[in-house]
């Protein structure tokens, strides 16, 4: 049982470059997060999927799409990066009773 | 729009002694969650505690207890017999439907 698990764990990119960041959970929550933590700030929402085949924005979509690809599998792309968009991504994950949310561990994304 | 205020950018505690990390929160619904996370140095969001605004007792879990005042829109944690290992950043947060909207952090120390 490995919870949720993000892919890659690290990741430097160029300004204008893309990329997916991968989210997978096994513990067959409906509901799936992706967060970003900027230094010294809490977590923000960005996108979350309340259940498989739905998505809506959170509070900082800008700049970003994800897709609900299944049940276990929620994705967050970044079309264009921006330097602006430096920062730990988490996803998560919550049963249906919402009582809490599981994390993954994060990825650290550089944009230069 | 939900807004969570955690005032205490930074405390130290001494080995042994109980800790109170305050927060504040305001929001208009009725139904609502409140959390409490850990991140220590190593980046992953670690989930303490849970308390829903009709919970009418106070959550407790081992040596973490919130203390929930809903009059006054607060939800204090008390680490009680601190931990080295308790040296880390503390997020309150609070749920709204799906979504989740954390404080900026406070830093607990423990000192030897």
């Amino acid at each position: 049982n490995a919870g949720v698990t993000q892919t890659p764990k690290f990741q430097v990119l160029k300004t204008g470059q893309s990329m997916t960041l991968q989210c997978a959970q096994d513990m067959n929550h409906n509901s799936m997060y992706w967060y970003r933590q900027d230094p010294g700030m809490g977590l923000r929402l960005i996108y979350y999927s309340a259940s498989e085949g739905t998505t809506d924005k959170g509070e900082v979509p800008n700049g970003y799409n994800v897709s609900r690809l299944n049940k276990r599998e929620f994705s967050l792309r970044l079309e264009s990066a921006a330097p602006s968009q430096t920062s730990v991504y988490f996803c998560a994950s919550s049963p249906p009773t919402r009582v809490t949310q599981y994390f993954g561990p994060g990825t650290r994304l550089t944009v230069l | 729009a939900q807004k969570i205020t955690q005032t205490q950018p930074g405390m130290f505690v001494q080995e042994k002694e109980a800790v109170t990390l305050d927060c504040t929160y305001d929001t208009s619904d009725q139904s609502y969650g409140l959390f409490w996370y850990k991140q220590p140095s190593s980046g992953e969001m670690i989930f303490l505690i849970y308390q829903g605004s009709y919970d009418e007792q106070n959550a407790t879990e081992g040596r973490y207890s919130l203390n929930f005042q809903k009059a006054r829109k607060s939800a204090n944690l008390v680490i009680s017999a601190s931990q080295l290992g308790d040296s880390a950043m503390y997020f309150c947060a609070m749920r709204n439907d799906y979504k989740l909207s954390f404080g900026a952090g406070t830093t607990v120390t423990v000192r030897a």
